[in-house]
């Protein structure tokens, strides 16, 4: 299996510009994470599709951001504009969980895509 | 609501000498326990949970994790310890009782010294 992929690994850009990560889970898994890591704030969960559903976006942090999941084998997450604070490691994870959200299945994370706003 | 707490933000130890990294947490129902290992520039890799069953549990890499219910702990472990274990663990759990997805803990620096 070739796991959780994600893309860009590394992307540097401007204030200001649109940022779109990718993330394509693996195969069979009904559900999707995009989680953010910053030294000062940890690992955080921005949300979570089910079924190619948003169930939980509440840790978005803000309108600049969106996600979507077209299709069960492809999310994309967005930022625009970007800003310097929004600088961080995002994580992509997919995961078999049931409908009803209580599952001792393992989630597994991507390589995660390292994000840089000068 | 529930939450996990990683008390030390770093531990250091001998290669050869055993190791423990502490986790505890906190649920309204039973709970679903998971360790995660990050290495330096990638990203989480699963290393072991706990569901049901046996209390002690072995996982990846030689490491095992003991459920304590009474103590609410999942205290990550392993026998002798080498160089190449240096990474940042995170605990992680789930509550049974709601549909809440995974809560991680705040990492513990593991540093095995030659």
């Amino acid at each position: 299996d070739a796991g959780v992929i994600q893309s860009p690994r590394h992307e540097v850009t401007e204030m200001g510009q649109e940022v779109t990560l990718r993330c394509k889970p693996i195969s069979g898994h009904n559900s999707l994470f995009w989680y953010r890591q910053t030294m000062m704030r940890g690992l955080e969960l921005l949300i979570y599709f089910n079924n190619n559903v948003p169930i939980d976006d509440s840790g978005m942090p803000e309108d600049r951001f969106s996600a979507k999941m077209p299709n069960a084998s492809f999310s994309t997450l967005k930022i625009q504009p970007s800003e310097p604070r929004d600088s961080a490691v995002y994580f992509c994870a997919s995961g078999a969980i049931a409908s009803g959200g209580v599952s001792g299945n393992t989630i597994y994370f991507g390589e995660g895509s390292w994000l840089t706003v000068v | 609501a529930q939450s996990v707490a990683q008390p030390e933000d770093q531990v250091k130890v001998a290669e050869g000498n055993p190791l423990t990294v502490k986790c505890t947490y906190s649920v309204s129902g039973n709970p679903y326990l998971f360790w995660y290992v990050q290495y330096p520039n990638r990203g989480l890799q699963f290393l072991l949970k706990y569901i049901t069953g046996d209390n002690l549990v072995k996982g990846s890499y030689g490491f095992e994790a003991e459920f304590n219910k009474s103590q609410t702990s999942f205290h990550l472990k392993k026998p002798s310890a080498l160089v190449s274990d240096s990474a940042l663990y995170f605990c992680a759990v789930r509550d049974t009782g709601s549909a809440r997805q995974l809560t991680f803990g705040s990492g513990t620096q593991l540093t095995v010294l030659p």
